[in-house]
């Protein structure tokens, strides 16, 4: 089916441990995006994609890598949890229009 | 440092009456407005876009932008209780090297009461 998915849905993990969050979209869309969403900050912007091969940072990057070899997947890693880590992850690709579309989301719980 | 701000409410109105989401926006040269839903524990929806000064209708829902005043709004006519979520503006600010980031408001809650 045509749409933009991200697995795991839910995620506990320990604290120090390296967690990838996958993201993948049928629509061949260039822009991509990772966001955090938290209780009283909103959706925060991790890193963007403009195409393959080409990433940048967002507000808030610090302890996340990401990678995009193939237009449609935008894996999101943590290399080594922590705590303030704990959140819920969207991805997300641009349309033509500059419209955004989510995947479903990430709940990742560090302990 | 360009911002979007949203009441964070929650609005509560009666079922069947009209509900008036406001969103302002600090930079003068967006170009793009988003209107999305966001039901608890659920990813946002994009409901409405609009990218002219005026108003844009899609059933229930109308969109008004006013580039002048810096706002953009959320009307729901006849509202029901599935409406009841969290509404989140977002805008797309003109930029050289944007690369089509969006700047986003915090929500606002509405509640429609049966």
């Amino acid at each position: 089916d045509a749409g933009i998915t991200q697995s795991p849905r839910y995620k506990i993990t320990e604290t120090g441990r390296q967690v990838t969050l996958m993201c993948h979209q049928t629509w061949s869309h260039s822009y991509m995006f990772w966001y955090r969403q938290d209780l009283g900050h909103g959706l925060r912007l991790i890193y963007y994609s403009a195409a393959a091969d080409i990433t940048d940072k967002g507000e808030v990057p610090d302890g996340y890598v990401v990678s995009r070899s193939k237009t449609e997947n935008f894996p999101l890693t943590l290399e080594s949890a922590t705590r303030s880590q704990t959140s819920v992850y969207f991805c997300t690709s641009g349309g033509e229009a500059y419209e955004q579309y989510f995947g479903p989301g990430t709940r990742l719980t560090v302990t | 440092q360009k911002e979007v701000e949203q009441n964070s409410g929650p609005l509560s109105v009666p079922e069947g009456a009209i509900a008036s989401l406001n969103c302002t926006y600090s930079d003068r040269g967006s170009q793009s407005f988003f209107w999305y839903r966001q039901y608890s524990g659920k990813s946002p929806e994009l409901i409405m876009s609009i990218y002219s000064n005026g108003d844009k209708e899609d059933g229930r829902f109308t969109a008004q932008l006013n580039k002048a005043s810096q706002y953009v709004s959320l009307l729901i006519r006849d509202s029901q209780p599935s409406d009841s979520a969290t509404y989140l503006c977002a805008v797309n600010p003109l930029g050289v090297g944007n690369n089509r980031k969006l700047i986003w408001g915090l929500g606002t809650s509405l509640a429609v009461n049966p």
